[in-house]
């Protein structure tokens, strides 16, 4: 079965500041994709990112940063110099890969809150 | 290109009566799902179409919910009768899968917040 954990449920930073939401995830397939979804106050969910299983470099997009480690279990999120409008509920999520069958349903962690403060 | 979209945004209904949520997926979106985030709980998958037909409907928690998605485009998910373990943020997402490709991303509605007194 996949499991996904965020142990943070609530992060608090001052503006400017950097910040990593952690996430370890729990899978037995051997090839699988891992996601990052931002939730606004506004409640829909925004794609982020999408990393495989294959590929371990660590990606960066802006003032958004991803570190994918295989060895650990983790793909862990930071942001660098926080805004105010980095505040939303950011989510992990993990699920098999495509391949033609299935459902490939994601897997969420809890989510982490994020309020960055002015 | 407009986004998934969800009907209604909110809805409060009282103990044993007839709610249904509608989803209009991203036009040429084959795969719709539906997930559902109870207060403080993750986010879980209920099911997934492919087209009209249910792929998995594995997620579903029981069978007062039924799901439906006409002629492959709209779905959508009655909760009858509803109870107050119902209560939480339901989210449709949809995806489509481009030849040879070996992944996907799939783009969520804003959810339909139900509220059952």
């Amino acid at each position: 079965a996949q499991k996904v954990t965020q142990a943070q449920t609530e992060i608090s930073v001052v503006e400017k500041e950097d910040v990593t939401l952690d996430c370890v995830y729990e899978t037995r397939d051997t090839t699988y994709y891992l996601f990052w979804y931002k939730q606004p106050p506004s409640g829909e969910l925004v794609f982020l990112i999408r990393r495989n299983s294959f590929d371990e470099q660590n990606e960066i997009s802006g003032r958004y940063s991803w570190n994918f480690q295989k060895s650990t279990s983790s793909f862990n999120f930071t942001i660098t110099a926080s805004q105010v409008v980095d505040s939303a509920v950011y989510f992990c999520a993990l699920s098999e890969a495509w391949s033609g069958a299935g459902s490939y349903q994601l897997t969420f962690g809890k989510g982490t809150k994020l309020s960055v403060i002015p | 290109e407009a986004g998934v979209t969800q009907f209604p945004s909110h809805s409060v209904i009282e103990k044993g009566q007839t709610v249904t949520l509608r989803c209009d997926p991203i036009s040429g979106h084959d795969n719709l799902y539906w997930y559902r985030r109870v207060m403080g709980k993750e986010i879980k998958f209920l099911l997934h179409f492919v087209k009209e037909s249910k792929q998995d409907e594995s997620g579903m928690p029981n069978n007062r919910f039924l799901a439906e998605r006409t002629g492959g485009t709209y779905s959508t998910l009655k909760v009858q009768p509803a109870e107050l373990e119902d209560s939480g943020v339901y989210f449709c997402a949809s995806s489509q899968v481009l030849a040879g490709a070996s992944s996907y991303e799939q783009y969520f509605g804003p959810g339909t917040r139900l509220t059952v007194t």
